[in-house]
């Protein structure tokens, strides 16, 4: 088991332009979740996956922002016309869904975006 | 809603006991984490704890939960230069899947 993976680690775009990053949770935990993490401060909860539906979104995921996880394993979040004050740590982690590690959220590493 | 407040600096010497404190608002949180984050790194679970306890000890972690004042605080002992990070504490609801995450506390561990 390698973890929650992300892809990419660093994304700079220009202002206006569409970005796209991707979610790998740890094999066969079903539950998903984004976060955003802005300089100086903790992470902010954007939205939930339970296999392949989307069950919870935070008001901070505007109109811009789509995640999907058409078949429950991967997830992707993304951004259209990306505004400076999107630039931010965007973290990913998964829970399995019984045993000791329910209560458990495992990180990835984050895609670092940067808009120019 | 919840909110999770933590001091935003702390500095100790290598060798001695690092406490880090959080306080909350929501005293409907069911479990209360803290998360090690280093530099470009993502979160690392260090522990967490059920409302219901009043200590949890994990190796050089313990973990202190007091209800009533809803303040939560988690001791290193023998801070290691190892241990210089970001400390995140955080609370969540049992079946509800949103983490309520606080600033931060940076831990700095010089000779």
């Amino acid at each position: 088991d390698t973890g929650v993976s992300q892809d990419p680690r660093h994304k700079i775009t220009k202002r206006g332009q569409n970005v796209t990053f991707r979610c790998d949770p740890i094999s066969e935990h079903n539950r998903l979740y984004w976060y955003r993490q802005t300089l100086g401060q903790g992470p902010e909860f954007l939205t939930y996956f339970q296999n392949e539906a989307q069950l919870e979104k935070s008001r901070l995921l505007s109109d811009r922002f789509s995640a999907e996880r058409p078949k429950g394993s991967f997830s992707t979040l993304e951004i259209q016309r990306t505004e400076q004050g999107d630039s931010a740590m965007y973290l990913c982690a998964s829970s399995p869904n019984r045993g000791p590690a329910y209560n458990e959220q495992f990180f990835g590493p984050g895609t670092r975006l940067t808009v120019l | 809603g919840e909110d999770v407040e933590q001091s935003l600096f702390l500095s100790v010497r290598e060798g001695d006991s690092s406490v880090i404190n959080c306080t909350y608002t929501d005293s409907s949180s069911t479990y209360l984490y803290w998360y090690k984050q280093e530099p470009g790194a993502g979160l690392q679970l260090l522990t967490y704890i059920f409302s219901n306890m009043d200590m949890k000890q994990d190796q050089r972690l313990t973990v202190l939960l007091n209800k009533k004042d809803k303040h939560l605080s988690l001791r290193i002992a023998d801070t290691q230069t190892g241990d210089s990070a970001i400390y995140f504490c955080a609370g969540g609801l049992s079946g509800y899947n949103k983490l309520i995450f606080g600033a931060g506390t940076r831990l700095a561990v010089h000779p």
